[in-house]
């Protein structure tokens, strides 16, 4: 069955420095997201990205965030200037459309530990 | 105010019993999404729904619009089974999605 890869499963990384979380979406799928998990926390939206652009985004994806699909598999996310607060599982995910009427499926998730 | 609640927080079931885990929001939605963490942290879909009721094996998911309730069934539970189960809802025209706190789930043998 397809599925939603990410890299890398855990990085660890100083207070500062730039991160870049890598997802391949399902192949035939047009919507993409990213989710974050802070540690004992409910799920997050990040960014849901469509056609090439950001459809929609959260109070949470400030100007420290980005996301990119530079080739035709890969949708990555930026995270610029890390804090510790930032420290969480974020997720890949995608949809073949909307989710008013599909099953959007997820990645394993990415950990990220910021020291 | 949390836009989506779940109850129970946590629930422990013994292997065979019937169990229920309820969800209510508070915001216009246009599909509801019952959702399966795994101890390691791993998420797959489960159930969509926009309305009445779907059953996959021994899964059932039902949604009352009117009322802005979803329910999670599982008939014979079986260890297997334990996980945290996530309600998730898509709001109204956009693929903003709101998640609810979670149920863990721990079916003894």
């Amino acid at each position: 069955e397809p599925e939603v890869t990410q890299t890398p499963s855990h990085q660890v990384t100083q207070m500062g420095q730039e991160v870049i979380l890598r997802c391949v979406p399902i192949s035939n799928h047009l919507y993409f997201y990213w989710y974050r998990q802070i540690l004992g926390q409910k799920v997050e939206f990040l960014v849901s990205f469509y056609n090439n652009e950001i459809s929609e985004k959260s109070e949470i994806f400030d100007d420290q965030f980005s996301v990119e699909r530079p080739d035709g598999s890969n949708f990555t996310l930026k995270i610029r200037s890390t804090k510790l607060e930032d420290s969480a599982m974020y997720f890949c995910a995608s949809s073949k459309g909307q989710l008013s009427g599909n099953t959007i499926y997820f990645g394993e998730g990415s950990w990220l530990t910021v020291v | 105010k949390n836009e989506v609640e779940q109850s129970p927080q946590n629930l422990t079931a013994q292997e065979g019993e019937f169990i229920t885990i309820n969800c209510s929001y508070s915001v216009g939605i246009s599909a509801l999404h019952w959702l399966q963490q795994h101890p390691g942290g791993g998420i797959v879909s489960l159930f969509m729904l926009s309305s009445g009721k779907k059953k996959h094996g021994r899964l059932i998911a039902t949604i009352n619009i009117q009322e802005k309730h979803s329910s999670l069934h599982i008939t014979a539970s079986h260890p297997r089974d334990s996980a945290v189960y996530i309600c998730a809802v898509r709001l109204d025209n956009n693929n903003d999605m709101r998640f609810g706190a979670g149920t863990r789930l721990t079916v003894k043998p």
